[in-house]
């Protein structure tokens, strides 16, 4: 199995901070990685699909970056509706996997 | 739009099978693949395996002798089965529209999710 490891686990951050989020694939998965953004109670969304692309409706603060084994998902101005969990996954080969997650809490 | 509704029961015994469905409202069941996710606290999130419309399906070996998921078109719902369960299945369970690019899929959208505990 790819493993995935994100760093850091959590973090504290204040509204309007720029927040990058690394992820680190044990083997080259080319551009197949996608983020992924989870608030309490409630399901993942994906946010960036392929390393880069913006899902539809996501606001475009959010910015996926990488390819191979290093990602990183930049928040540029962080916004009080940001404060969430975010996981990255990658879709490179079955199983498919994910990291463990980041949390973003307030400063 | 499309949207997933997972239900089955949110207790089963353990060494018994667990059984969830999935609804698919607000779109096609005929295209694209179907998974199954899910999060539990020691193990974070774990993908199960998927199923296509056509019922292709792939599994997640550290599952597979247990797992098996099916498709019901006519009543555009997808499966889960999980037999011999232990505490350690115990979690939230995610169904999840698989979507392609020319590259890669991703999981989108996903249903609200359903916690099963395993437990006597």
């Amino acid at each position: 199995d790819i493993q995935m490891a994100q760093s850091p686990s959590s973090l504290s951050a204040s509204v309007g901070d720029r927040v990058t989020i690394t992820c680190r694939a044990s083997q080259s998965i080319d551009r197949n990685l996608n983020w992924y953004q989870q608030k309490p109670g409630r399901a993942p969304q994906v946010l960036i699909y392929d390393a880069s692309s913006l899902q539809t409706g996501v606001p475009s603060r959010f910015r996926g970056s990488g390819s191979g084994t290093d990602f990183a998902l930049t928040i540029t101005s962080l916004q009080p509706e940001d404060f969430a969990t975010y996981f990255c996954q990658q879709s490179y080969i079955t199983p498919r996997t994910f990291g463990g997650g980041t949390k973003v809490e307030i400063k | 739009q499309v949207q997933l509704q997972e239900s089955g029961p949110g207790l089963v015994k353990p060494s018994e099978t667990l059984s969830l469905t999935c609804t698919v409202s607000g779109g096609s069941i005929n295209s694209h693949y179907w998974s199954w996710v899910r999060q539990s606290p020691g193990k974070g999130l774990e993908w199960i395996g998927y199923i296509s419309y056509s019922g292709t399906t792939m599994y997640n070996p550290s599952l597979q002798s247990r797992v098996t998921i099916s498709v019901d078109t006519s009543k555009s719902q997808f499966s889960l089965s999980l037999s011999s369960v232990t505490a350690a299945d115990t979690a939230v369970y995610y169904c999840a529209r698989g979507l392609r690019s020319r590259l890669g899929n991703w999981f989108d959208p996903w249903g609200q999710g359903t916690l099963v505990t395993v437990s006597s």
